[in-house]
């Protein structure tokens, strides 16, 4: 079975201050991991997403997250907050027969 | 091109009555997902078509939810004898679709909030 766990619904951070948004993964087969961010009365946008290839993986607007098979982690980090990051963040796991499990999301605030 | 598209954005009904939600995929989108919110809960799997394959309905939560697709074209969301668990924003998705297992990406809409009195 496939899930996703996010710790914490809700992060607040200083603006410049470094983002960790927690991500946890059970799959019983290699997963493909994904990062969606919701903004404010918008649809949810992929961020970047994990395919097996590199554990680092790069996605928009200087966010990352590393794949950890060890820990069963996939966290998003950013070095440095922005106003325009706050939004609500979604983790998700691609199970097999295309579908996917998403997390609660984190509410991500950045405080001036 | 255009995004994904779902109208209403936002539909108030009572209770018993059936609505429907419609989503307009990204042209040449062969895959469309619908999925459900709940407040302050995540993404919650509901359907998934995939070209002219039989879609997979594993995520529906009751024999009040159904939904069809044309083609590769639009989808409707229909729930009949509305509940108030029923209340949540309705997300539908696209993809290009995969083969082999190639990993695809889900493009969103900006979803139908549901309020069921």
């Amino acid at each position: 079975a496939q899930s996703v766990t996010q710790l914490g619904s809700h992060v607040s951070v200083s603006e410049g201050a470094l983002v960790l948004l927690r991500c946890n993964y059970s799959s019983s087969v290699p997963p493909y991991l994904f990062w969606y961010v919701q903004y404010p009365n918008q649809g949810l946008q992929l961020l970047l997403k994990y395919t097996s290839a590199a554990t680092l993986v790069k996605g928009i607007n200087g966010f990352e997250a590393e794949f950890k098979k060890s820990e069963t982690s996939f966290h998003l980090t950013k070095p440095s907050a922005h106003m325009s990051d706050a939004a609500e963040y979604f983790c998700a796991v691609r199970a097999t027969g295309n579908q996917f499990y998403f997390g609660t999301g984190t509410s991500l605030t950045v405080i001036p | 091109g255009a995004g994904v598209s779902q109208s209403p954005s936002n539909k108030v009904t009572e209770k018993g009555k059936d609505v429907e939600l419609r989503c307009d995929p990204i042209s040449g989108h062969t895959a469309l997902y619908w999925y459900r919110q709940r407040l302050g809960q995540g993404l919650e799997f509901l359907i998934y078509f995939q070209g002219n394959s039989a879609p997979d309905k594993s995520g529906l939560p009751s024999d009040r939810f159904s939904a069809e697709r044309t083609g590769e074209s639009v989808s409707t969301l229909t729930i009949q004898r509305t509940q108030q668990e029923d209340s949540a924003v309705y997300l539908c998705a696209s993809s290009h679709g995969t083969s082999g297992g190639a990993i695809d990406t889900q493009y969103f809409g900006p979803g139908t909030r549901l309020t069921v009195l």
